[in-house]
């Protein structure tokens, strides 16, 4: 059973940083693209971020391009986003999904990310 | 930047009646590369259909999806209590972003 759970989210200031993770198992982790995609409260799903299965290419959206980095470790079955100068607008809930390449087939539970002072 | 528009925002029906609901897209989507999602309250995601319509493993043959260029349709043949949700499309046939739709909600009549 494919399982993918999420970690790293909480309550953060304006300006600051976290480092979100997501433990997979249940498949061959080393060959599937990772995604992330947030969701604020009360509103719709937004794409983040993509890498690729030997995490030589990873894609962003604007809102983010600079800022976050995706990154993976195949060895520890893991996905990593790094967010840095975090804004209030990034408050959502941050889920993580398995992909043949753009599409997204399972998903992880989700981390909350919360961004206030 | 490809902007996917669904509708109807809200769609009232009730368990047993069939129904449709709508993806358009801005412009045509390389290889009908059109995803649907459901999303139960307080749930996470769970993909119903691929390809615009490859239904995942697991899913009921009530859910079916169709469509090609920029219209796209998600289809459930005879609505069951548990399939009253906000559903996503999703394109992801053009370099990213991977643009959803503002979701449809499927609420019980």
């Amino acid at each position: 059973e494919v399982q993918l759970v999420e970690s790293g989210g909480g309550l953060v200031q304006p300006g600051g940083s976290l480092r979100l993770s997501c433990a997979a198992s249940g498949f061959t982790f080393s060959r599937y693209w990772m995604h992330w995609v947030r969701q604020a409260p009360g509103k719709g799903l937004e794409w983040v971020s993509r890498v690729n299965s030997d995490g030589s290419r990873t894609d962003y959206a604007d809102s983010v391009r600079g800022r976050f980095t995706i990154s993976r470790d195949n060895a520890k079955n893991t996905l990593f986003l790094q967010m840095n100068s975090l804004r209030a607008e990034d408050t959502a809930m941050f889920y993580c999904a398995k992909s043949y390449g753009g599409e997204l087939i399972d998903w992880g539970q989700g981390t909350l990310v919360t961004v206030s002072s | 930047e490809i902007v996917l528009t669904q509708s109807p925002g809200t769609l009232s029906l009730s368990p047993g009646e069939r129904a449709t609901l709508s993806c358009r897209a801005s412009q045509s989507v390389y290889n009908n590369y059109v995803a649907w999602y459901q999303q139960r309250p307080g749930q996470a995601p769970r993909t119903v259909v691929y390809g615009a319509s490859t239904r995942v493993t697991g899913i009921p043959d009530r859910f079916s999806g169709s469509g090609s260029g920029t219209d796209f349709t998600l289809t459930i043949s005879r609505l069951e209590p548990e399939d009253f949700a906000v559903y996503y499309c999703q394109q992801y046939g053009s370099l990213p972003p991977f643009t959803f739709g503002q979701g449809t909600k499927l609420e019980i009549k």
